[in-house]
């Protein structure tokens, strides 16, 4: 299986802070990499797919960079909706697999 | 606009199936396929497995193999998750999510149910 390890697992930040999140893969993705928003009793929300591609209706704020086994997600500049569990997941290869989870907390 | 409404939550007792459901509306069903994430407390999300709903065919983690089937009813635009042989370590919020329409080429998880929490517990 891949494994996928982010970094940090936690981080804490203030509004209008730009935030960058890790995401490291064990072998090669190709362009196979997500990433995901989610707050506390709800389901994760797609934000970013194929390693830097927008969802519509995602605020611009969020960019997604990286190639081969490190992948990036950036907050330009975060805002109050953002604090949040960001989690990365690959699907190159069966089983997917996710990210440990990156928590952005209120500094 | 899609959306995913499941079965409600459920407590089994180990050893014990259960068997979760997913009414899907709003897009031609038989066009995407649905897969099957699990998340337990505290924890990352873990995928199950996936079906074509257009043709049926699936596809399961290893981890799974053995224990998961997924189905679909196309006349009612409902799929389904049976798990087996429940344990302990079963106990999580299982989502079904419907593929994105942008991921061409490959598949990503762009609409999720609300979630079915399955609780574990002798």
């Amino acid at each position: 299986d891949i494994q996928m390890t982010q970094s940090p697992s936690t981080l804490s930040a203030s509004v209008g802070d730009r935030v960058t999140i890790t995401c490291r893969a064990s072998q090669s993705l190709s362009r196979w990499l997500a990433w995901y928003q989610q707050k506390p009793g709800k389901a994760p929300n797609l934000l970013i797919y194929k390693v830097s591609s927008l969802r519509s209706g995602v605020p611009s704020r969020f960019s997604g960079s990286g190639s081969e086994t490190e992948f990036t997600l950036t907050i330009s500049s975060l805002q109050p909706d953002d604090f949040a569990t960001y989690y990365c997941q690959q699907f190159n290869s069966y089983p997917w697999t996710f990210g440990q989870g990156t928590k952005v907390e209120l500094k | 606009q899609v959306q995913l409404v499941q079965s409600g939550a459920e407590v089994k007792k180990p050893g014990a199936s259960v068997k979760v459901s997913c009414t899907a509306s709003g897009y031609t069903f038989t066009r995407y396929a649905i897969h099957w994430v699990r998340q337990a407390s505290g924890q990352r999300p873990e995928w199950m497995g996936w079906i074509n709903v257009g043709n049926g065919n699936t596809k399961y983690s290893e981890k799974f193999q053995g224990r998961v089937t997924i189905t679909r009813d196309t006349a009612a635009n409902i799929g389904h998750m049976e798990l087996t042989s429940l344990t302990s370590e079963d106990t999580a919020v299982y989502y079904c999510v419907r593929d994105f329409e942008h991921c061409t080429g490959g598949s990503c998880l762009g609409y999720w149910g609300q979630g079915t929490l399955v609780t574990v517990s002798s």
